[in-house]
């Protein structure tokens, strides 16, 4: 079954720590894994795509890894910022029809 | 702003209730989809337009019903929703849906309290 689990559920750090959340996925065929972040009330927002071939990608503060073979994602926070606080969601495209299948996100709290 | 806007923002209605969620993108893109996200669940998706035609309907039950008049605009009727219909209903557009391979921009969503 394609499935995407993400790891913690919530966590909760201090302003200018860094962070790191975990996606495991068993989709198969895989064609891309994205993060998305969703603040409170809002959509989601792309963060990072990554493809099969794409071992890491950074925006801003935000770097994404991916290890195609252990079907494993990690999104990376440095320097936190109040403004880091949302959901973050990791999503992989693929399977048999190519659907988008989503986990159901780590909220990060970051306190002053 | 993604360049999705989503009308109204917030929705309460009653289960005899008739109203319509409403959905355009600025971006000239040719696909655009209806999510549902309830707590603590992963997005699940609902409908999906390409090019105003309907590929894709995820087994949603009839009392949500989808309307897409042109690629720009994108509705959802609903008609007789129960309580577990709430939730934050989200609108998304992309260029094509094609091996879902196109970034997908979403709306701010419609929160839906259904009593």
């Amino acid at each position: 079954k394609n499935q995407v689990e993400q790891s913690p559920q919530s966590l909760i750090i201090l302003e200018g720590k860094n962070c790191t959340l975990q996606c495991n996925y068993t989709v198969s065929p895989f064609s891309n894994l994205r993060w998305y972040k969703q603040d409170t009330g809002r959509g989601p927002v792309s963060l990072t795509i990554m493809t099969f071939s794409e071992n890491t990608k950074s925006n801003g503060r935000y770097t994404a890894t991916l290890d195609a073979d252990t079907k494993q994602s990690s999104l990376h926070i440095t320097a936190s910022q109040l403004s880091d606080s949302a959901s973050y969601i990791c999503v992989v495209s693929g399977g048999s029809q190519g659907n988008l299948i989503f986990g159901k996100g780590t909220k990060l709290s970051v306190k002053p | 702003e993604t360049g999705v806007t989503q009308t109204p923002r917030h929705l309460v209605m009653g289960m005899t209730n008739k109203k319509s969620l409403k959905c355009e993108q600025h971006l000239g893109h040719n696909a655009m989809y209806w999510y549902k996200q309830s707590a603590k669940k992963p997005l699940e998706l609902m409908f999906v337009y390409n090019f105003k035609e309907q590929t894709e309907n995820n087994s949603v039950p009839s009392r949500f019903s989808p309307e897409c008049p042109n690629s720009s605009h994108l509705f959802l009727h609903l008609h007789t929703l129960q309580p577990e219909d709430s939730a934050l209903y989200l609108c998304a557009s992309s260029l094509r849906t094609s091996g879902n391979s196109y970034e997908q921009y979403f709306g701010p969503g419609t929160r839906l309290t259904v009593t």
